[in-house]
């Protein structure tokens, strides 16, 4: 089963732009890439999904490397609230749901 | 609001006990899924749902059973066959299985060992 890559743990400033990497290299044709966050205690909540092109929408976007073995999720202008720990996973149509450890964002004021 | 409710918040098993973790959802959603996440760990699956009366195991579903017998409701028991049942359980739906559908998440049970 294809896997992610995740660095554990990135820090940011309040107000910047932030940039969180996912590696993907044994992607399959049918994997779509999806973003999810998850604060403590809580379930994880969806932020983004793209197949092939990038993807944009009220939270984050999306970028997919032209090859698909990587991706990035881009926090425009982080805020306290978006400290978390973000998954990125891959999924088909076979019910196939890798997750990985993620990565904990830190959100320095 | 529509969304996916798991009760109860907190539960304690006792020894060779079998309990049942209630997840419902008001989201018309087809598939539904169930994960154990272990601290500082990822999700893993334990069952899933397509439709109305199927499910499939996941990757750990050993000493954990399932029913879908109504759209809305997926149970989990976790029974005394599962050896370290301490976990944070989180039950998911999508509208389906397919892989550009993204899941919901409910709020999770915490499980523990008395």
């Amino acid at each position: 089963d294809a896997k992610t890559t995740q660095p554990n743990s990135m820090e940011s400033n309040e107000e910047e732009p932030v940039h969180l990497p996912c590696n993907h290299s044994t992607i399959s044709g049918t994997d779509y890439i999806h973003w999810y966050r998850q604060l403590p205690s809580q379930g994880p909540e969806y932020v983004i999904h793209g197949l092939t092109s990038n993807v944009n929408n009220r939270m984050a976007s999306l970028a997919i490397a032209e090859d698909r073995k990587s991706s990035t999720l881009i926090l425009h202008r982080a805020t306290l609230r978006d400290a978390a720990v973000y998954y990125c996973i891959l999924r088909n149509s076979n019910y196939q749901l890798i997750w990985g450890a993620g990565t904990k964002l830190i959100i320095k004021p | 609001d529509g969304g996916i409710t798991q009760s109860p918040k907190y539960l304690f098993r006792k020894e060779g006990q079998n309990v049942t973790l209630s997840c419902e959802q008001n989201l018309n959603h087809d598939a539904m899924y169930w994960y154990r996440q272990d601290p500082g760990q990822g999700l893993r699956l334990i069952y899933y749902s397509q439709i109305v009366n199927d499910f499939q195991k996941g990757d750990i579903a050993e000493g954990y059973s399932v029913s879908r017998e109504k759209k809305e409701s997926f149970p989990l028991t976790v029974t005394s066959a599962q050896k370290n049942p301490t976990a944070f359980y989180l039950c998911a739906s999508s509208i389906s299985g397919m892989g550009n559908q993204p899941q919901h998440f409910g709020d999770g049970t915490r499980l523990s060992i008395l």
